[in-house]
Parts: structure tokens; sequence; C-alpha cells
């Protein structure tokens, strides 16, 4: 089936710094979505990308269906940034999502 | 915004209990979803729906019936639960399968089962 490999599957970043989450994929994707799981166990939408990169605050998204990869981006991260990070892709041929297995910030002071 | 809302937020029952998970959606949407995440793995889809009265099988469907009563309500039933279904619950909607795909979540139903 399908596969989204998701790294790393742990970060840890101190306040101010930046890094970037990762997923390979093994098939063509034609769109990637990327979330937030928050403290409270809350989904939130972050990015919805078919090609190209997207921006928002400290957060970019980028999507190369052909290298069939995404990555997400954060700049700065703060304090409420932790969480777990999932992506999710859907198979051009069938249409299916599938996820990530996911990554788990941790920002540290 | 779209508005996706699930409910019981937290749930506990015993082995062998009966669980109703509501989701309604007030976004128009064709296509619903029920996910179950667990820690260390993405979310994994159970069943979906694309109208009342449809219901597809997802990929990990065992245990676990659904229905969707009207174009808001999608309900997931289990109705002898055991303790690997203890999880967190995600409802999903979306306006098309894959075209647009894009999904808008519920915040999530917490079930434990003892």
């Amino acid at each position: 089936g399908d596969q989204v490999e998701q790294s790393p599957s742990a970060l840890s970043l101190h306040e101010g710094t930046g890094s970037a989450l990762r997923c390979n994929f093994t098939t063509t994707m034609r769109a990637v979505q990327w979330f937030r799981k928050n403290s409270r166990g809350s989904l939130i939408n972050l990015f919805y990308l078919a090609s190209g990169t997207k921006e928002n605050g400290r957060l970019k998204s980028a999507f190369d269906s052909k290298e069939r990869y995404s990555t997400l981006h954060i700049r700065d991260a703060q304090l409420e940034d932790s969480g777990t990070y999932f992506c999710a892709a859907i198979n051009t041929n069938t249409g299916k999502l599938t996820f990530g297995d996911g990554t788990v910030l941790t920002v540290k002071p | 915004e779209a508005a996706v809302t699930q409910s019981p937020r937290n749930k506990v029952t015993v082995t062998g209990g009966n669980v109703t998970l509501s989701c309604r959606q007030t976004n128009s949407h064709n296509y619903m979803y029920w996910y179950r995440q667990d820690t260390g793995h993405g979310l994994r889809l159970i069943h979906y729906s694309y109208g009342a009265g449809n219901l597809q099988i997802g990929d990990v469907p065992d245990g676990y019936k659904a229905t969707r009563t009207t174009q808001e309500d999608f309900f997931l039933l289990l109705e002898l639960a055991s303790p690997s279904q203890t999880s967190l619950y995600f409802c999903a909607s979306s306006d098309e399968w894959g075209n647009t795909g894009q999904l808008y979540f519920g915040e999530g139903s917490k079930l434990t089962v003892l």
C-alpha cells in the first residue's frame, strides 16, 4: 500500500531556533496536508498544498510531487509550537489519503 | 471556517460495553470520515461515507460499525468494546474524495476501554 515516511519521529528545539520535518512518499501524490495535534488533542490544519510552497507566519511548507516529498520548516520556534505534527498525502490515482506516523516536537525554553 | 463537532470528548467504558461516538459537520461536505490515532502512529481510516445512507469500509474496520444518518451526522458504533479500541478518535469531513481532499477535523474523542 501507499507509504508515507515521516522524519524525524521526535525533535527537540530550543526557543528561537528552527528545523525541518520531512515526509517521503513511495508513490506519486497529488497533494499533501500538514496538521498539528496540540496538547488538548485537537488536530489543527496547517497547510494544504497541491504543489510549490506556502508560508504562514513562522511555518513554511513545500511539496514536490515528482520528487515525492514534502517538508515543513519551523523557524523561531515557540513553546506553543510543541505537539505532534502529521503529514498526510493524497494518492494521485486512487485519491486515498495516507498519514505519516507523526513527529513529536518539543520546544524548550 | 469549516466546523466539525464531536461528542463525547472523553469516554470511559468497560470491555464489552456499547459506545457511540457522534460527529456533526456544518460544512455541507459530502464526505465524512472516522479515524483512530494511536501513539506513534498516523491516523488510520476506520469508515467513511460520501452521503446520507452511504457507508464505505476503511483500512481498519474490524470491531466498528458506522452510520451516516444525514448529510451532517456520522456515527461510529462500538457494540462490544475491547481494550484494543482504546484510542483517540477523529471525525473529519471534506467536500470531495481526493479532488481537493482537504480534510477538516473535529477535536477528537478519547475513548478508554477498561
